[in-house]
């Protein structure tokens, strides 16, 4: 059974960083691309990053670029999302998705973990 | 980038009811779509991939269509465990979703 289970969210103020980390399980973790996709408190669904199964490609939404930065380890099939220069409009539900293929650019996510939640405010 | 939009916002339907959520990309993404359902404190489920291919376990009451700019996703009888918010992605260009359709009871 796939299981992703996501972990370091908090409240933190603006400006300052969070490290969320995703362990992964019942997959062959570095055949996959994965991802990090967030929800704001009411609100859709937004594709914050992915990272191909080497880490040889990685992608960031616009929104994040230059602040946030994605990163695996195959070896300990975990996940991270290091997210620095936090802002208000950070604040939101981030999950760690499965992508379908081994590329980041051009998945789909067949697999989600339940969240971490990351609120931004002083 | 490529712009994803959902119609309606919120559908308000009937068990046994046949529904259709409408999704229109700003390009062509040829069938680079899914879609996903989501209840409320639940994460996202898949139920469609390549515009039209159901994943596994899905209930074949779902289905999608469409292809280029224009994609449909169908329930053919609405049942009490589909009322959600359902979401479209494209994955043609960078991965965006919709703004989600909420189907609720009418």
């Amino acid at each position: 059974e796939v299981q992703l289970v996501e972990s370091g969210g908090g409240l933190v103020q603006p400006g300052r960083s969070l490290r969320l980390s995703c362990a992964a399980s019942g997959f062959t973790f570095d055949d996959y691309a994965m991802h990090w996709v967030r929800q704001a408190p009411g609100k859709g669904l937004e594709w914050v990053s992915g990272i191909s199964w080497n880490s040889g490609s990685i992608g960031y939404a616009d929104s994040v670029k230059g602040r946030f930065t994605i990163s695996r380890d195959n070896a300990k099939n975990s996940l991270y999302l290091q997210m620095n220069s936090l802002r208000a409009e950070d604040t939101a539900l981030y999950y760690c998705a499965k992508g379908d293929s081994g590329s980041y650019y051009g998945d789909y996510f067949d697999y989600w973990g339940q969240g971490t939640l990351v609120t931004v405010s002083s | 980038d490529i712009q994803m939009t959902q119609s309606p916002s919120t559908l308000s339907a009937s068990v046994g009811d046949r529904v259709t959520i409408t999704c229109r990309a700003s390009q062509s993404i040829s069938s680079w779509l899914a879609w996903y359902q989501q209840k409320p404190g639940k994460a996202p489920k898949l139920l469609i991939y390549k515009a039209s291919s159901l994943e596994s376990g899905v209930p074949s009451r779902f289905s999608g269509s469409g292809s280029g700019t224009e994609f449909t996703l169908t329930i053919s009888s609405l049942q009490p465990d589909d009322f959600a918010t359902y979401y479209c992605q494209q994955y043609n260009s960078y991965l965006t979703f919709g703004g989600g359709t909420k189907v609720e009871i009418k």
